[in-house]
């Protein structure tokens, strides 16, 4: 089936640094990829659209200079938090499109990456 | 303003009965919607898609149904397991095949042996 990997699965960092997360689609191409955010007993809340070759779209509330998003090749996307405070500690979650399953498309979701910023 | 809410309580049943939980949406108007599993510290994975024209749709122990006129999904579990306890998202494409999902807060479902 579709797999899409997440490293790190977890980063501590200190606060002011800036971590890079990626997201690759394992046996699939995957022209867009999201990037969502939850927060402890919260749902996923998405936070941009990665498109392959082409600048992401985010969502509205969600600051493009802080979370930059490069989507280099068709199976790998990755989520840069600049200059990370402990208010952006979160579980960050990718999926990938473009993947079938039974007839029917559908994203498939990466295991996330704990983030916590001291 | 537009909203998809699921039932924020978790659900405990006993082991062996049926599991229903609720997903209900306003102001959307989806072409379909989709349910996911999320297990603790982990990222959903995908269960069922069902579209607008579709009333019903089983896999396995698993149905959902859509219900467009009520703005509302149902989801069973039939026979529970407690291998079944964990989050159940639903989610919907705001503007329909863009592939973007908005999430349900999910419902947490409890299968006690």
């Amino acid at each position: 089936g579709a797999v899409v990997s997440q490293h790190p699965s977890w980063v501590i960092c200190k606060s002011g640094t800036s971590v890079k997360i990626e997201c690759r689609s394992l046996d699939f191409q995957a022209t867009t990829m999201f990037w969502y955010r939850q927060f402890p007993k919260q749902s996923l809340m998405l936070m941009a659209t990665s498109n392959e070759g082409s600048k992401a779209t985010y969502e509205q509330g969600v600051e493009k200079d802080k979370f930059l998003i490069n989507h280099a090749s068709l199976t790998l996307s990755t989520l840069t938090v600049t200059s990370a405070h402990p208010e952006d500690s979160s579980f960050y979650i990718c999926s990938a499109g473009g993947a079938r399953s039974g007839g029917e498309e559908t994203q498939y979701f990466g295991p996330g990456t704990r983030l916590l910023v001291l | 303003s537009q909203k998809i809410e699921q039932n924020s309580e978790a659900l405990n049943i006993q082991e062996g009965k049926t599991a229903t939980l609720t997903c209900n949406y306003t102001n959307y108007s989806p072409a379909y919607l989709q349910w996911y599993r999320q297990d603790p510290g982990r990222g959903p994975v995908f269960l069922l898609l069902i579209r607008e024209n579709e009333k019903e749709k089983r896999k396995e122990r698993l149905k959902v149904t859509f219900d467009t006129t009520l703005k509302q999904s149902l989801f069973h579990i039939t026979a529970s397991q407690p291998a079944d306890s964990a989050t159940y998202l639903c989610a919907l494409d705001p503007a329909s095949n863009t592939g973007k999902l908005i999430f349900g807060q999910g419902t947490t479902l409890q299968v006690k042996p």
